[in-house]
């Protein structure tokens, strides 16, 4: 099964503070993605990359920042949290090829006060 | 408008009887997968589907890329269905990236 993690589980933070969320994936991938998840709306595209060096916006990037430095690691930054960016946030791997499945991380509580 | 409508929004069952889930696409769609949310928020794969039809176990769903609609079905639900499912679908986002629906919460109770 393939593996993505995500540290940390659980954070807060101040309004106008900087976040770092890390996202780590063994699986080889060389897709990986950031997605949000509010109530009602499901789980919401970021930030992605296909490789590393390579950071793309998603449907909602505006506060965020991504960093792809590896093939392993992808990171989104906060640079000024805002209450709004309160939220559940998932990592997630997957193959540039077609018939595979994506494979998601534990996810990411952040609290914004 | 949305481009993945899921339906229904909320869902209870008795132990033991079967239901089904739908999703409606309003763009081409290459894929689909289905997920269940844990109680812990952990995302669960469940299907992976480019066409046709796959089952595991009590779960099967179908995917018609024509007619742009995906279904999961539930036989003999048990207590551990509960959660929330999400579909999914991949539709030529960059990246493969993937377009959620909203989901639909199942309740399985004895």
């Amino acid at each position: 099964e393939a593996a993505v993690t995500q540290s940390p589980r659980n954070k807060v933070a101040v309004t106008g503070g900087k976040v770092t969320l890390s996202c780590n994936q063994t699986n080889n991938h060389n897709n990986m993605y950031w997605y949000r998840q509010d109530t009602g709306h499901g789980l919401r595209l970021i930030h992605y990359s296909y490789g590393a060096g390579s950071t793309e916006k998603g449907d909602i990037p505006d506060g965020y920042k991504a960093s792809r430095p590896s093939q392993e690691n992808f990171s989104l930054i906060l640079e000024l949290a805002t209450p709004s960016q309160t939220s559940v946030y998932f990592c997630a791997s997957g193959p540039d090829r077609n018939q595979d499945t994506q494979y998601f991380g534990p996810g990411t509580r952040l609290l914004v006060l | 408008g949305d481009q993945v409508e899921q339906s229904p929004s909320a869902l209870s069952l008795h132990e033991g009887t079967s239901s089904a889930l739908r999703c409606n696409f309003t763009t081409t769609t290459r894929s689909v997968q289905w997920f269940r949310q844990n109680s812990r928020g952990s995302l669960i794969n469940l299907f992976y589907l480019a066409s046709g039809t796959k089952e595991n176990g009590r779960l099967k769903s179908a995917f018609d890329s024509k007619e742009l609609y995906s279904t999961l079905h539930i036989r003999d639900a048990q207590l551990e269905d509960s959660g929330t499912y999400f579909c999914a679908a991949e539709a030529g986002q960059g990246g493969r990236a993937l377009i959620f629906g909203t989901g639909t919460t199942v309740s399985v109770s004895p």
